[in-house]
This record gives structure tokens, sequence and C-alpha cells, in this order.
């Protein structure tokens, strides 16, 4: 089984200030990871994943993510959030198996206000 | 590359109709096709799976006979909402495997049906 835990719904900052929203993942098997983004009425884009290679990620758009096996957490960042990073952000996990397309496991998403 | 289009964007039925939404991948071939709903506000939830040629295989507590889902091609997977009722108002999200890695999803993005 797998599941992620966001840990905030619902995160605030200010425009130019760090970014930290939190993931904690539970898995059977080797995960991957992904963060994806959902700009109201759009359709999900991926940000980043991680699939067992280096466990600091870069991203598109400034974010990177940092795969914590120990803590079992997968926390995106960016240093300076913009007003269009405004947005809900699932973080997402996929048990590595083979043979047949892994299912995506999604979190219950962070909604990012970014203020002036 | 890589994109997912849906068909339609949005719909609106009377209550008792079916409905019928089309997910697409446009250059590439799906091996393995997935459908999710999301309602306001909350994350996305796995309603099924399907590959080409085969059955669907639902999620638990996801009626079969209610959301039908045909994936006569590589490139098509429709699901028809049979016999709508309010309830049944939601966000409808595919994405599409292409077999190259298994964790890796492509979103289409999405359909708004209102069950009136």
């Amino acid at each position: 089984a797998q599941s992620v835990t966001q840990l905030d719904s619902h995160v605030s900052v200010s425009e130019g200030t760090p970014v930290l929203l939190r993931c904690n993942y539970s898995s059977s098997y080797s995960p991957s990871l992904f963060w994806y983004v959902q700009h109201p009425n759009k359709g999900l884009q991926l940000l980043l994943k991680y699939t067992s290679a280096a466990t600091l990620v870069k991203g598109i758009n400034g974010f990177e993510a940092e795969f914590k096996k120990s803590e079992t957490s997968f926390h995106l960042t960016k240093p300076s959030a913009h007003m269009s990073d405004a947005a809900e952000y699932f973080c997402v996990v996929s048990d590595q198996r083979t043979g047949t397309a892994s299912k995506l496991t999604f979190g219950t998403g962070t909604r990012l206000q970014v203020t002036l | 590359g890589a994109v997912v289009s849906q068909h339609p964007s949005w719909v609106i039925c009377k209550s008792g109709t079916s409905v019928k939404i089309e997910c697409r991948s446009l250059d590439f071939q799906a091996t393995t096709m997935f459908w999710y709903r999301q309602f306001p506000k909350q994350s996305l939830m796995l309603m099924a799976t399907s590959n080409e040629g085969s059955k669907a295989t639902y999620e638990q507590g996801v009626e079969k006979d209610k959301f039908l889902i045909n994936h006569a091609s590589l490139t098509l997977s429709t699901l028809t909402v049979t016999s709508a009722h309010p309830e049944d108002s939601s966000f409808y999200i595919c994405s599409a495997n292409s077999g190259r890695a298994l964790y890796e999803q492509y979103f289409g993005p999405g359909t708004r049906l209102t069950v009136t």
C-alpha cells in the first residue's frame, strides 16, 4: 500500500519569501515521488519527480524537492515566491513495479497563496 | 511531446441521460490510461485503469456499470457516465502512460461535468 500526507492544506507566503510545502509518504516498495501543480480550471502540470536517482531534485519554475528516506519526506521548496505560483500543489507517490503502469496516489493538496 | 487531450472540456446534461468523455493521446501510443475524478477543492481519486484491448480495472467503490470505460485503440479511451445524476457532477481527468516508464503519466486538461 502507498499513501502520501500533505501536512498543510493551506500555506500563505509573501511574494519574494521562501516557500515550503510539506509531504510525507508511505510505500511498500521503492517509491517514485512527484509534485504536480494545478492552477484554477487548468490541467495538472508536473513540477518535478524523484525516481531513485539524485535525492535533490530540481524542477521547473525554480522549485526543488529533497527525498529523505530516513524521514519518509519529500518536501517542496522554492527560494522566492512569485505571484504566479499561487495554485494547488499535489504530492504524489507511485510504487515502482515491473510489468504494468504504476498507479499514482495523490495527497489531499496544499493551496499556496502568495500575497504582495 | 506527450500531449493528452480530452473532449469535451465541459458538459452540462440532464439527470438520467448518459455522457461520453473522450481521452486521446495525441503524439504517442498509450498502453495504459487512467481515469480520475476530482470534487471541488479536493484531491484526485483514481476511478479505473484501462489497458488497450482489455477490460478496465475499477477501484473499490466505483460502479463499473455506471462508469463505462472503453479503450479500443492505443490513442483513445472513453468514459461514459450512464444515467447521470447530480451527484456525478465532478471534474473528470484522464492520464496516459506510454510504457516507456511505468511511473510516468501524462494528464489531460480535464472535463467538467454538471448534471442538472
